[in-house]
């Protein structure tokens, strides 16, 4: 099976932009998370989305939005990038189900750089 | 509110020898606890969790973890490090009260550096 994939791997943007960032799961799956990493804040979640429906949100200002489509695949968008918004997107695929004792399955992430 | 402690941000130890790095958490009922690695550049590779039954879990690469109850801990061991083990090390948790949600919260990390 293929694992998560994540597309662009890398992105440079500047303040103001707005940038979008993609996220197939493993072929089944039906849960993706989201989640940034930064040396200060570390691991931080951003959303979950099951079934083309928002399970679960983090504490992130409205900026930063996702969807996802009916083929489990997800996109992420942040808009009026600000500097602290350089990071490593990681997006995790899971089946969904199991009352939340499945593992899920990392990407190797997007790093955004905003300049 | 849920939240994992790594309490050393660095683990130092020789090839050969045993290692541990610590992790423990606080939430409001029974947890599912995980263990990942990252690797330089990369993303988060899955190690071990815990969910219920036995204390001692074993996972990927010859690693395993003990779950505490009383101490609220659960710790990475291996008996013998070896070089490429060199990484860093993400404790997380999930509280079976989430019911079916997929977030993770996760521990700050510690990298574990193994000299040859």
């Amino acid at each position: 099976k293929a694992g998560v994939t994540q597309t662009p791997r890398y992105l440079i943007k500047t303040r103001g932009q707005q940038v979008t960032l993609s996220c197939s799961p493993i072929s089944g799956h039906r849960s993706v998370s989201w989640y940034q990493q930064t040396p200060g804040q570390g691991l931080q979640f951003l959303f979950e989305y099951f079934s083309e429906t928002q399970r679960n949100k983090g504490n992130f200002p409205g900026r930063f939005s996702g969807r996802q489509f009916s083929n489990s695949r997800s996109e992420m968008n942040v808009s009026t990038l600000e500097l602290g918004d350089s990071a490593l997107y990681l997006c995790a695929s899971s089946s969904g189900l199991g009352q939340g004792a499945n593992e899920q399955f990392f990407g190797p992430g997007t790093r955004l750089t905003v300049l | 509110a849920q939240s994992v402690a790594q309490p050393e941000d660095q683990v130092n130890v020789a090839e050969g020898n045993p290692l541990t790095v610590k992790c423990t958490y606080s939430v409001s009922g029974n947890p599912y606890l995980f263990w990942y690695v990252q690797y330089p550049n990369r993303g988060l590779q899955f190690l071990l969790k815990y969910i219920t039954g036995d204390n001692l879990v074993k996972g990927s690469y010859g690693f395993e973890a003990e779950f505490n109850k009383s101490q609220t801990s659960f710790h990475l061991k291996k008996p013998s490090a070896l070089v490429s083990d060199s990484a860093l090390y993400f404790c997380a948790v999930r509280d079976k009260g989430s019911s079916n949600t997929g977030k993770l919260i996760f521990g700050q990390g510690t990298t574990l550096q193994v000299k040859p």
